[in-house]
């Protein structure tokens, strides 16, 4: 199966850059999501990746190293808005032709001013 | 507003009760999704569904069971309820069985078993 890893919680300044890192097992990889959560509410499509290096998207970035099983997510110029918590997830190998995804517990993040 | 519908926003029901949480995806998706999501295990799949057949299983209690109806809205039926299923369940749609691009998730249904 796969494991996915996050830390808890982190907390950084308005304006500042932050980076949440996720780590996942390598036996089979198709691919790599990250997504937005607000406290109660629908998760939010950020990001997917598949292939090694960084994925640019405005303010918000995406890293994938298949080979070190490790991606991050980067957050620039934060605001207070980005607190939220962050998902990591993988497609499951086992179930490659499927949407499938196996989510990491999250990153809650905390923007102070 | 995502585009996908889920109804009931917020349901309490008692122990052993049964209840169905609908899903209407977007327009022009075909596969439909259920995810759990409580404090303790975050989100969990439950199961997929592709223009009306089943694509793939997650650890979907024996107790639950879904469907999706020619119209593509689904179903997902929580029956012999108890205080452990009380979570956020969400639906999610895309228009392939396996999206690279994530799929969109609803606003969710808050269960609450007392």
């Amino acid at each position: 199966g796969q494991n996915i890893d996050q830390p808890t919680e982190m907390t950084a300044t308005e304006g500042a850059i932050v980076q949440i890192n996720c780590t996942y097992q390598t036996s089979g990889f198709n691919g790599l999501f990250w997504y937005q959560q607000h406290a109660g509410e629908a998760p939010t499509f950020l990001s997917y990746n598949v292939l090694d290096g960084l994925e640019e998207k405005g303010r918000f970035s995406s890293f994938l190293s298949r080979s070190k099983g490790y991606s991050y997510l980067l957050l620039k110029e934060l605001q207070m808005k980005d607190s939220a918590s962050y998902l990591c997830a993988v497609t499951d190998p086992r179930l490659s032709n499927t949407g499938k995804l196996i989510f990491g517990q999250g990153t809650t993040l905390q923007v102070k001013p | 507003d995502s585009g996908v519908t889920q109804t009931p926003k917020h349901l309490i029901t008692a122990t052993g009760q049964r209840v169905t949480l609908r899903c209407s995806p977007r327009s022009g998706d075909l596969s439909v999704y259920w995810y759990q999501q409580s404090l303790d295990q975050g989100l969990q799949f439950l199961i997929q569904y592709y223009n009306g057949e089943e694509r793939a299983k997650g650890n979907i209690l024996e107790r639950f069971s879904a469907q999706q109806f020619p119209d593509l809205h689904s179903e997902l039926n929580l029956s012999s309820l108890e205080l452990g299923d009380s979570a956020l369940y969400f639906c999610a749609s895309s228009v392939e069985s396996s999206p690279n691009y994530g799929y969109t998730f609803g606003s969710g249904t808050r269960l609450t078993v007392v």
